[in-house]
């Protein structure tokens, strides 16, 4: 049990352009989600945390306006990286929580290549 | 603000042998959790050991076991019998009782020699 999912494993744009991602917790309601970005080589720095039906709550620096998510659901969290550039370009990892007491669980991260 | 500090960035250790890495951490909490995870090469983060603050005893999975001293503030991984599928990246990670937010260490890579 406690599996989360992340859609696409990997994906490719151009510029400017919009890119979604998908989180899903397969097997547990998660009442709150976690986004991280990873560079090469570096630890995962956390971007947001965000509860059902709630804004997002982001960490210092993280531009809001760009990365946009929404947590529409116990089971999902999508973010959306705006006109994307190729500074945005990184690893993004996903987590789901039950609750305070229990660990996150992570999905398997989303490589994200800017051209 | 609370910080987690590896200060390995890389080890080696022979297959079948023991290897300790270490972690630091600076909170003025008195509860708290702190994490090992593991990210091989798939980068899939995976939890290798818990421990509560408030146990005093230390947590063991198998081969794995830390060694927690509250009052140095110190958290290290012990891995026993290392074998090949132990190579990876290991993170130290701290989470407050009342924040569902991990920090994270920078990281140490081991490396297993067989």
């Amino acid at each position: 049990g406690a599996v989360v999912s992340q859609h696409p494993s990997w994906v490719i744009c151009k510029s400017g352009t919009s890119v979604k991602i998908e989180c899903r917790s397969l097997d547990f309601q998660a009442t709150t989600m976690f986004w991280y970005r990873q560079f090469p080589k570096q630890s995962l720095m956390l971007m947001a945390t965000s509860n059902e039906g709630s804004k997002a709550t982001y960490e210092q620096g993280v531009e809001k306006d760009k990365f946009l998510i929404n947590h529409a659901s116990l089971t999902l969290s999508t973010l959306t990286v705006t006109s994307a550039h190729p500074e945005d370009s990184s690893f993004y990892i996903c987590s789901a929580s039950r609750d305070r007491a229990n660990e996150q669980f992570f999905g398997p991260g989303t490589r994200l290549t800017v051209l | 603000a609370q910080t987690v500090t590896q200060s390995q960035p890389e080890m080696s250790v022979q297959e079948a042998e023991t290897v300790t890495l270490s972690c630091t951490y600076d909170t003025s909490e008195s509860d708290y959790y702190l994490f090992w995870y593991k990210q091989p090469p798939s980068r899939q983060m995976i939890l290798v050991i818990r421990q509560e603050a408030y146990k005093q005893q230390n947590a063991t999975e198998n081969r794995f076991s830390v060694n927690f001293q509250k009052a140095a503030k110190s958290f290290s991984l012990k891995i026993s019998d290392s074998q090949l599928g132990d190579a990876a990246m290991y993170f130290c990670a701290y989470r407050s009782w009342e924040d569902d937010k991990i920090i994270f260490g920078k990281g140490t890579r081991l490396h297993i020699l067989p």
